[in-house]
């Protein structure tokens, strides 16, 4: 079935410094790909999200790239905080056979100050 | 704030038991959705209702089942429950159904603990 593999499982980082977050799809139908930042003891929330027609999105210190040949796509976190440490997750969407949203398993990233 | 809430908080209850959670969309949205996070885990997508309807299904046990109420709050309901069923239970809202772009706005979530 289709999955979404996302890489690293955990990332340390030092304040200051970028983080790359990157996740695969397998779903060639997915055409929506939001990430989202969940706090301990918080639910999801999103951050950024990118659509199928776009390569790149930037939102301040936080950007996301699509790579559709490859089925990828990254999340890109530059001048890193403490308040950045939290499990980010990537998802991908489609329609085909019923509204379906797959999450990546979540990376934990740690800014150490 | 999502705008999305979700009760009870915590549940602890005992294996063998029935639970229900229960969801309030945000203002305006008629998709509902709920997910099943296990310790450490991801999202696992359980199902989804709109408007009343159910409109997607994933991984969800026949021991589980949810329904969405004419002012669109949503309730899940968890039966024999086993000591495997401890998790977190998010809903998610979102505004329209069938559009994969549509973005999801997740509640608080429900810690279930089976005991």
């Amino acid at each position: 079935g289709e999955n979404v593999e996302q890489h690293p499982s955990t990332l340390s980082v030092q304040e200051g410094d970028s983080a790359v977050i990157k996740c695969t799809y397998s779903d060639s139908a997915s055409n929506y790909f939001p990430w989202y930042k969940q706090e301990l003891g918080k639910g999801p929330q999103l951050i950024i999200d990118i659509r199928s027609n776009v390569g790149e999105k930037k939102d301040q210190r936080i950007a996301v790239t699509l790579n559709k040949t490859a089925k990828h796509f990254s999340l890109h976190i530059t001048e890193t905080q403490p308040e950045d440490s939290a499990v980010y997750f990537c998802a991908a969407s489609s329609r085909g056979g019923g509204f379906k949203t797959i999450f990546g398993a979540g990376t934990r990233l740690f800014v150490k100050a | 704030d999502s705008g999305v809430t979700q009760t009870p908080k915590h549940l602890i209850t005992a294996t063998g038991q029935r639970v229900t959670l229960r969801c309030s969309p945000r203002s305006g949205d008629l998709s509902v959705y709920w997910y099943q996070q296990s310790l450490d885990q991801g999202l696992q997508f359980l199902i989804q209702y709109y408007n009343g309807e159910e409109r997607a299904k994933g991984n969800i046990l026949e021991r589980f089942s949810a329904q969405q109420f004419p002012d669109l709050h949503s309730e899940l309901n968890l039966s024999s429950l086993e000591l495997g069923d401890s998790a977190l239970y998010f809903c998610a809202s979102s505004p329209r159904t069938g559009v994969s772009t549509d973005t999801q706005y997740f509640g608080p979530g429900t810690r279930l603990t089976v005991l």
